[in-house]
């Protein structure tokens, strides 16, 4: 499976927007890039996903490079619930998400 | 529409007992996954089942552990003769089809906390 590098953490005040990078160099055309996340002592979370172009949902946005080689997570404005680390994982044909370390996000009132 | 219920929250074994950890997967649900996440770690991909079939087994251990999804009911990890590594947070989750391109991506029960003491 095609690996992700994300960063170890990321810090954010309430009512700003979050960006969340995520490297993925060694992306196939036909990976899926999808995005979870986990709150403490919870399963995690589906958030978004994408394949080619960007994406909108009601929890975030999903911005994807050109060459797919990177893509953004994007939450409009972040709430103290918005705390939690943050899962990038790309998806081929195996259809079983391999989760990286992902970014712990904390958001500050 | 119950998301994926897992059963039981908590569950403590001693050493040499079994655990056996529930998910049912959200209605119309097909596909099922197994992840274990050890104390400050991440999730690790265990099993991946279909009705009936194991499709991936590539993360379970090679001894005491085994998963089923039956024809009916739910799916259930099982672990015999526990010992103190098997200590974890076991995830479920599932998938009407292929979770790759599904709308609503995979869904995850809360988990099933296993202690071995």
């Amino acid at each position: 499976d095609a690996k992700t590098t994300q960063p170890n953490s990321m810090e954010s005040n309430e009512e700003e927007p979050v960006h969340l990078p995520c490297n993925h160099s060694t992306i196939s055309g036909t990976d899926y890039i999808h995005w979870y996340r986990q709150l403490p002592s919870q399963g995690p979370e589906y958030v978004i996903h994408g394949l080619t172009s960007n994406v909108n949902n009601r929890m975030a946005s999903l911005a994807i490079a050109e060459d797919r080689k990177s893509s953004t997570l994007i939450l409009h404005r972040a709430t103290l619930r918005d705390a939690a680390v943050y899962y990038c994982i790309l998806i081929l044909n195996t259809d079983k998400l391999i989760f990286g370390t992902g970014t712990r996000l904390q958001v500050f009132p | 529409n119950a998301g994926v219920m897992q059963n039981p929250r908590h569950l403590v074994r001693r050493r040499g007992q079994e655990a056996r950890l529930r998910c049912s997967p959200m209605k119309g649900h097909s596909h099922v996954y197994w992840y274990r996440q050890l104390p400050e770690e991440g999730l690790k991909f265990m099993v991946y089942l279909q009705k009936e079939n194991i499709i991936d087994e590539s993360g379970m251990p090679k001894e005491r552990f085994s998963a089923e999804f039956p024809k009916e009911g739910p799916s259930i990890l099982r672990i015999q003769q526990v010992v103190r590594g098997d200590s974890a947070a076991y995830f479920c989750a599932s998938s009407p089809s292929y979770g790759r391109d599904n709308l609503y991506g995979y869904t995850f029960g809360s988990g099933t906390r296993l202690t071995v003491v």
